[in-house]
Order: structure tokens, then sequence, then C-alpha cells
């Protein structure tokens, strides 16, 4: 079974400043996609940003992007100009593409604070 | 695009009571999920649907919960009788294909005394 590990139960990061959240997962397969989503107290889970796991290059969405190493099985979300509006808890997630198991995989989360 | 909406956003309710959460996912999307979220156990897959038909429900606690999905436009989460543990809140979620990320409801909370 796929599971998702986030190692860092809690960050804090400085205003303006950079942060990366790591974010590992175990799978055999070959072809899936990887996501990062945010969830601020008002608990709505929002996209953030995604993976293919067939495409080499990184996914960028303005100020967050993402380091995927596919044979570390390693994704991390870097957050750079930090807001005070980032604030909030970040899951990594995991979705094959198998059918019967197309469910998405969630990691226990990083609860990222903002340092004015 | 309307979202997925979930009702009710909050419920309380005694234990041994019958609850049921409801949710519409977004038109055209043919995956729909239910997940519960705790302290504990973080983010829990329940059960999910294609096109209507239900692929994986071994999240599912037990017999006391149950999900169904009559149409593409509507899907229900039935927990009888509830019982404190039962408290969560209670996430919808739906994608078209496999390719795209889910789309979440605001969720359920339940509280249940």
């Amino acid at each position: 079974a796929q599971t998702v590990t986030q190692s860092q139960p809690e960050m804090s990061v400085q205003e303006a400043e950079t942060v990366t959240l790591s974010c590992t997962y175990d799978t055999s397969e070959s072809d899936y996609y990887l996501f990062w989503y945010k969830q601020p107290p008002s608990r709505q889970m929002i996209l953030v940003i995604r993976q293919e796991a067939y495409k080499q290059q990184n996914a960028t969405e303005n100020r967050f992007s993402v380091n995927f190493q596919k044979a570390a099985k390693s994704f991390s979300l870097k957050i750079s100009d930090s807001q005070l509006g980032d604030a909030a808890m970040y899951f990594c997630a995991y979705r094959t593409r198998q059918g019967g198991s197309e469910k998405l995989v969630f990691g226990k989360g990083t609860k990222l604070t903002v340092n004015p | 695009d309307a979202g997925v909406i979930q009702s009710p956003r909050h419920e309380v309710t005694e234990m041994g009571q019958e609850v049921t959460l409801r949710c519409k996912p977004i038109s055209g999307h043919d995956y729909l999920f239910w997940y519960r979220q705790t302290m504990m156990r973080g983010l829990e897959l329940l059960i999910y649907f294609n096109n209507n038909v239900p692929i994986d429900d071994s999240g599912m606690p037990e017999d006391r919960f149950s999900a169904k999905m009559p149409n593409a436009s509507f899907s229900t989460l039935k927990i009888q009788p509830s019982e404190p543990r039962d408290s969560a809140v209670y996430f919808c979620a739906s994608s078209l294909g496999v390719r795209s990320p889910l789309h979440f409801g605001n969720g359920t909370r339940l509280t249940v005394t």
C-alpha cells in the first residue's frame, strides 16, 4: 500500500523568508500524481500545487514550487517570500492511476506558522 | 462553478441517533470521495465512488457507516447509530478522472454527545 510521510509536524518561518516542507512517499508504481494541499483554520482544503510523476520538470505556482526527486521518492514544497496568509496545515498527497486504487492518500500534515 | 457542496456544515447529535451527511459533487465529475479528519488519525478515506459505483469501502469503520450515490449529483454518508468516537470533520471531494486533483467541500463538523 502507498504511504505518505511528512516528518515535520510543525514548522515556522519569518514573514518574507523561505521555508521548505518535506514529504516522502512509498510506492512500487511508476505513474502517479503528487499534490500539496493547504488547510487554513477555516478548514477548507485548498490545492496548492500538483506534480505528475512522468514529468521531470518541477512544478511551480507563483511563490510555491516543488523539488520532485522520483528516485528518492521525495516531494518537498518550497514557499518563497512567506506571507501571514500562508499560515496553515499543509498536506502532501499521492494518487495512483491504477484502476481500483485511484484514491488520494494523505500524509499527517505539517503545521506552518508565519511570524511577523 | 459552485464547487462541492456539503450539508449540513455543523451537526450536533446525541449518541444513538442517526446522522446523514450530504454531498453534491461538481457537475461532470466522475469520482466522489468521503474522508474523515480527526486530530489523532488525520485524513482517512472512508469510501470512494467512480461513476456512482462504490470502488473501495475498506476505510468504512464498521457496519454503522453506510454510503450511497444514487445518481451523479448526490451522495450520502449515514451513521446509525452514532457514537461519540464518530465526532470528526467529514469531507466530501470530487474529481474529473484520475489525472485531476480532488476538489473538496467545506466539510461537516459532526459532534456526537
